[in-house]
């Protein structure tokens, strides 16, 4: 099992829609969570962290947390063609080592 | 400008040639990493470093060496490069790895023949 676990996609959703990406992990200690956007040929850029359970809302972005389920996700609102890229969810397992999922790659069609 | 720096960006090079991938960072970071990108595998972390002479193994550390003499300056060494080093490389910086935004150099792709 891997320890970050992602869809690989392609996810495609229509201009405007949600999107929604979701990520599980394994380790019950991991502290915090990221999602990176990576645009093809481009270098991770962070989009959002979260470390307490929940939603955290960052303009049409939100994540969510559920520890208890080993769960976090990230919801596009009002996705545009300039959102499609691929989608890293990276894990910090405690003492600063961060493990990222494969990625999954959003196709947002207009 | 906020930036991280590699270099080179390309390089292709034989089995068993020693390279040096430079990486730089002008924010005063202390926290310091370096990744490879492969299909399907995503990001793995090969090293990383807290401060000064502070380094530590990532998941994928074989084959790699780091040194950290200045908080600037974060060099990936390939003593003996093999075809499976073959990969994207990425640098990043944060300022701290809990809520801190990490930072991710351009990138540099290296073909190992």
């Amino acid at each position: 099992q891997k320890e970050v676990e992602q869809n690989s996609g392609p996810l495609s959703v229509p201009e405007g829609a949600i999107a929604s990406l979701n990520c599980t992990y394994s380790d019950r200690g991991s502290q915090s969570f990221f999602w990176y956007r990576q645009y093809s040929g481009k270098s991770p850029e962070l989009i959002m962290f979260i470390y307490s359970n929940g939603d955290k809302e960052d303009g049409r972005f939100t994540a969510q947390l559920n520890k208890a389920s080993q769960y976090v996700s990230l919801l596009i609102r009002d996705s545009q063609p300039s959102d499609s890229a691929t989608y890293l969810c990276a894990v910090n397992k405690g003492g600063n080592k961060l493990v990222f999922g494969a990625g999954t790659i959003l196709r947002v069609k207009s | 400008e906020a930036q991280v720096t590699q270099n080179p960006r390309y390089l292709i090079t034989v089995t068993g040639k020693k390279l040096t991938v430079t990486c730089s960072q002008n924010m005063n970071h202390e926290y310091m990493s370096w990744y490879r990108q492969d299909p399907g595998l995503g990001l793995r972390q090969i090293y990383y470093s807290m401060n000064v002479e502070v380094t530590d193994k990532g998941d994928v550390p074989e084959g790699y060496k780091v040194s950290r003499k200045e908080k600037r300056n974060f060099p990936l060494i390939l003593e003996s490069p093999s075809p499976n080093q073959t990969s994207l490389y990425f640098c990043a910086s944060s300022g701290g790895m809990i809520t801190g935004t990490q930072y991710f150099g351009p990138g540099t792709r290296l073909l190992v023949l």
